[in-house]
């Protein structure tokens, strides 16, 4: 099956720093990429939508200057957060969307934990 | 519909008893709804998906129902067992193919040994 993996698995840094988190799809090419956040015993909220090539669609009150997201080839997704808070520990979990024409499903990431201290 | 719940439901189960997990989506135009464990500190596992124009979808030991005229979605797991212990959820597709998915809130089940 399709999978995508990303780096790291977790992070721990200082408030003030920037963390880039990269998102791979291993074995097929991704047109779009997701990027979503869980805080503990909540579902996942998705972040933005990344197409390659272009600017990502941020969600609504995700602010698009702090979450960085470039996805400049087919297998390939960063998410950069930038002045990391404490309020910005969460686990971050990416998926992939295969190119028309595959399956339907999105497929998952393992996730990234970040914490900030 | 949007996801904002900050206490899971549990369903507790007997091993070997069957689990119905359920959930109501939010938007009448979604085409795909797909169901995802979850265990602690992974990522979301595809378990089985359905498409809008069904209402009934079967894989291994799971089955998926669709009820679109009240926007319901459910998920039955045969025989449950110690390894079906996870965080359920539901997800809706709205806008077709390639297009970004909603998420439920999420039901914890535990299965009792």
């Amino acid at each position: 099956g399709a999978v995508v993996s990303q780096h790291p698995s977790r992070v721990i840094c200082k408030s003030g720093t920037s963390v880039k988190i990269e998102c791979r799809s291993l074995d097929f090419q991704a047109t779009t990429m997701f990027w979503y956040r869980q805080f503990p015993k909540q579902s996942l909220m998705l972040m933005a939508t990344s197409n390659e090539g272009s600017k990502a669609t941020y969600e609504q009150g995700v602010e698009k200057d702090k979450f960085l997201i470039n996805h400049a080839s087919l297998t390939l997704s960063t998410l950069t957060v930038t002045s990391a808070h404490p309020e910005d520990s969460s686990f971050y979990i990416c998926s992939a969307s295969a190119l028309a024409g595959g399956p339907d499903e999105q497929f998952f990431g393992p996730g990234t934990r970040l914490t900030v201290l | 519909g949007e996801s904002v719940g900050l206490h899971l439901p549990t369903l507790s189960v007997q091993e070997g008893d069957n689990s119905i997990i359920n959930c109501a989506y939010s938007n009448s135009a979604s085409d795909y709804f797909i169901w995802y464990k979850q265990e602690s500190g992974k990522g979301p596992q595809f378990i089985i998906d359905i498409r809008s124009n069904m209402d009934k979808r079967q894989g291994q030991r799971v089955t998926v129902l669709l009820n679109k005229t009240v926007k319901h979605l459910s998920l039955q797991i045969a025989a449950t067992q110690p390894g079906d212990s996870a965080v359920y959820f539901c997800a809706e597709r709205i806008g077709g193919y390639g297009n970004k998915l909603v998420f439920g809130a999420g039901t914890i089940l535990r299965v009792k040994s």
